[in-house]
């Protein structure tokens, strides 16, 4: 079935070590987005690619890093994890922007200890 | 003040109820509306999206109103699978540069 795949579903890593989620699609969406979520909170928007095209929301720190090589893939990097950054994080694609409907992957849960 | 407000709850009904949750946004130029159903500990799906005209499916009919800027869900019969945080969502922008605004949802729990 086509699906927005992300691994690792659970990832621990260390205060200030740099980590890494991926997030892959078979949708051949053209745009794919990450978002953080905390517990009982919303899911929070990070940045979205459509297509090469990189876009950072204001609030963003720096520390959250993106990359995407393909259309089918698209990566998250957290530089310098702060124990605030533990959270849900859920990637997203959509054929286009101002799509209707967005499709999730199953999040990868980060831990910082 | 948030973009997207609703009560968290929890919602705690027994089966075969009838439930309802309200959702209020704070901007006019909103576009689009939907609800989303997220299950403990998974990712966001879609449920419907939310019309001007109100709209059903099922056992899930939901209303807008633009003037009071704001959107319900209701549920009608209510099953233990219900059980669920429901988001609101809303949409500005123009059409290619919309994103996704989320509410933090409201948690409903169905009991027998």
């Amino acid at each position: 079935d086509a699906m927005v795949i992300q691994n690792p579903r659970y990832q621990v890593t260390q205060f200030g070590k740099p980590v890494t989620l991926s997030c892959s699609q078979t949708l051949n969406h053209n745009v794919m987005y990450w978002y953080q979520q905390k517990s009982s909170q919303a899911p929070k928007l990070l940045f979205h690619y459509y297509d090469k095209d990189f876009n950072n929301e204001a609030d963003t720190p720096d520390n959250f890093q993106s990359r995407r090589p393909n259309t089918s893939f698209c990566f998250l990097d957290i530089r310098s994890p702060g124990l605030g950054d533990a959270a849900m994080y859920l990637c997203a694609t959509s054929r286009d922007r101002g799509a209707r409907e967005q499709y999730f992957g199953p999040g990868t849960r980060l831990t910082v200890t | 003040r948030k973009e997207v407000e609703q009560d968290p709850g929890p919602f705690n009904v027994p089966e075969g109820a009838t439930v309802a949750f309200n959702c209020t946004y704070s901007n006019s130029a909103s576009q689009s509306f939907f609800w989303y159903r997220q299950d403990c500990r998974k990712e966001p799906k879609l449920l419907m999206s939310v019309y001007s005209s109100g709209n059903e499916d099922g056992r899930f009919t939901a209303q807008l109103n633009r003037a009071s800027q704001y959107i319900s869900l209701l549920i009608r019969d209510s099953k233990l699978s219900d059980s669920a945080t429901y988001l609101c969502v809303v949409t500005y922008g123009s059409s290619n540069t919309g994103k996704l605004i989320f509410g933090q949802g409201t948690t409903l729990q169905v009991k027998p």
